[in-house]
């Protein structure tokens, strides 16, 4: 088994900030994945990395930044932070290949004051 | 792009009777169909999925059904048990090696005793 960490579990910031959040998985899989999630809707795709170094835009790229320093770890940046933005940012991971299924973080509450 | 809709936000049904909910995808390419459940305050946690190769997929009281033609799938929880109370999202992939998917807007269910 594994297990994916997110931090900080709770942020709030001022608008204007940068607000970088962190994951860390042990399961040593290759796709790393940031979402997204407003209250009372799915999932939305920020970016995801398929390997070291590798960066890929999702749906929702625009005023965010992401690092895979490694591949245990994926980093978000909220460039701007938005007043009274107020979202759950979910991190995953997923193993290249057959291996299809994506394995979720427990999640960092952004609330921007 | 690819759209998932998921067609009940809300589902009520009473404990031990089974519970539907139900998705519709655009894109024909789609080829895995994987449902997530979310606890309350908690993140999404994986419980099955389904692949086009097969139209049938059960794992104890969860089936998953796929009418590839409609393009349709659809998540059967028989027996249901309060423990089953949740908000499920069912997501289907837009690039089967790189794990892109596309969410549904979640259903929540309430199991009545």
């Amino acid at each position: 088994g594994g297990i994916i960490t997110q931090t900080p579990k709770f942020l709030i910031g001022q608008e204007g900030q940068k607000l970088t959040l962190k994951c860390q998985q042990n399961f040593n899989h290759d796709t790393m994945y940031w979402y997204r999630q407003d209250s009372g809707k799915g999932l939305r795709l920020i970016y995801y990395s398929i390997t070291e170094n590798d960066l890929q835009k999702g749906d929702l790229s625009e005023g965010y930044d992401a690092s895979r320093e490694k591949k245990s770890s994926f980093s978000l940046t909220v460039t701007s932070a938005q007043k009274n933005e107020m979202a759950v940012f979910l991190c995953a991971s997923r193993l290249q290949g057959n291996q299809d299924t994506q394995y979720f973080g427990p999640g960092t509450r952004l609330l921007v004051l | 792009g690819e759209k998932v809709e998921q067609h009940e936000s809300t589902l009520s049904v009473r404990e031990g009777d089974s519970a539907v909910i139900n998705c519709t995808y655009t894109d024909t390419a789609s080829s895995y169909f994987p449902w997530y459940k979310q606890e309350a305050g908690k993140s999404l946690h994986f419980v099955i999925d389904i692949r086009s190769n097969v139209d049938r997929k059960q794992s104890q009281r969860l089936i998953v059904l796929l009418d590839k033609k409609a393009k349709r799938f659809s998540l059967h929880i028989t027996a249901t048990q309060p423990e089953d109370s949740a908000i499920y999202f069912c997501a289907a992939d837009m690039n089967y090696n790189q794990g892109k998917l596309i969410f549904g807007q979640g259903t929540k269910l309430s199991i009545k005793p």
